[in-house]
């Protein structure tokens, strides 16, 4: 089965300094998402994207914080300046337009753990 | 209260027994889904039901929406000790693809 796929698993980085988090989304999907979840609590909305273009942010995706889609494949979330609070696991995710119900169920990678120390 | 609210937060119950968890959320929605998480990994989609939809069942899952009273909630029938997971819904507001999770509930099923 197709799948999502996230690199690096696991992220240490210095506060004040800019780590970019990548995603490869399946390959037919057109909708991309981010969502992070700390200390395996509330899955949090950060940001959803739509024929390169941002669709929908939440308060959380603050100028710090910026997506892109580089290439066909790749899908990034980049932050610009850490703090301690983005410690986090980011999720992305992707899915089809909604065109019946198959389309619109979130398929979500395997997550980056992002610790700032 | 937060869009996609679950309770209880936790539930320990042995196998063989059913476990119920309940959602609710604040806007008007075009669907409901439930999602299942093992501990630390990515999410899992259970279950989607529309807004015009009252009751669905796939294998062992049985999801009840209410739009009247803004809920929704998910039956584990049978439950075995591999269902222990936490379980989120997410909500779809209209017209947006803005999909919000809730809180989740901690199940264990305990052998």
């Amino acid at each position: 089965e197709p799948e999502v796929t996230q690199t690096p698993s696991h992220q240490v980085t210095q506060m004040g300094q800019e780590v970019i988090l990548r995603c490869v989304p399946i390959s037919n999907h057109l909708y991309f998402y981010w969502y992070r979840q700390i200390l395996g609590q509330k899955v949090e909305f950060l940001v959803s994207f739509y024929n390169n273009e941002i669709s929908e942010k939440s308060e959380i995706f603050d100028d710090q914080f910026s997506v892109e889609r580089p290439d066909g494949s790749n899908f990034t979330l980049k932050i610009r300046s850490t703090k301690l609070e983005d410690s986090a696991m980011y999720f992305c995710a992707s899915n089809l337009p909604p065109s019946g119900e198959e389309n619109e169920k979130l398929f979500f990678g395997s997550g980056t753990q992002l610790s700032v120390l | 209260s937060q869009q996609g609210e679950e309770d209880p937060q936790a539930l320990s119950i042995q196998e063989g027994e059913n476990a119920t968890m309940n959602c609710s959320y604040k806007t008007s929605i075009n669907n409901l889904q439930w999602y299942r998480q093992n501990s630390g990994r990515g999410l899992v989609h259970l279950i989607l039901i529309r807004s015009n939809e009252r009751e669905k069942h796939s294998g062992r899952l049985r999801v009840t929406l209410d739009t009247s009273k803004k809920s929704s909630s998910l039956l584990i029938t049978a439950s075995r000790a591999a269902d222990t997971a936490s379980y989120f819904c997410a909500t779809e507001a209209s017209g947006t693809y803005k999909y919000i999770f809730g809180t989740g509930t901690r199940l264990k099923v305990l052998a």
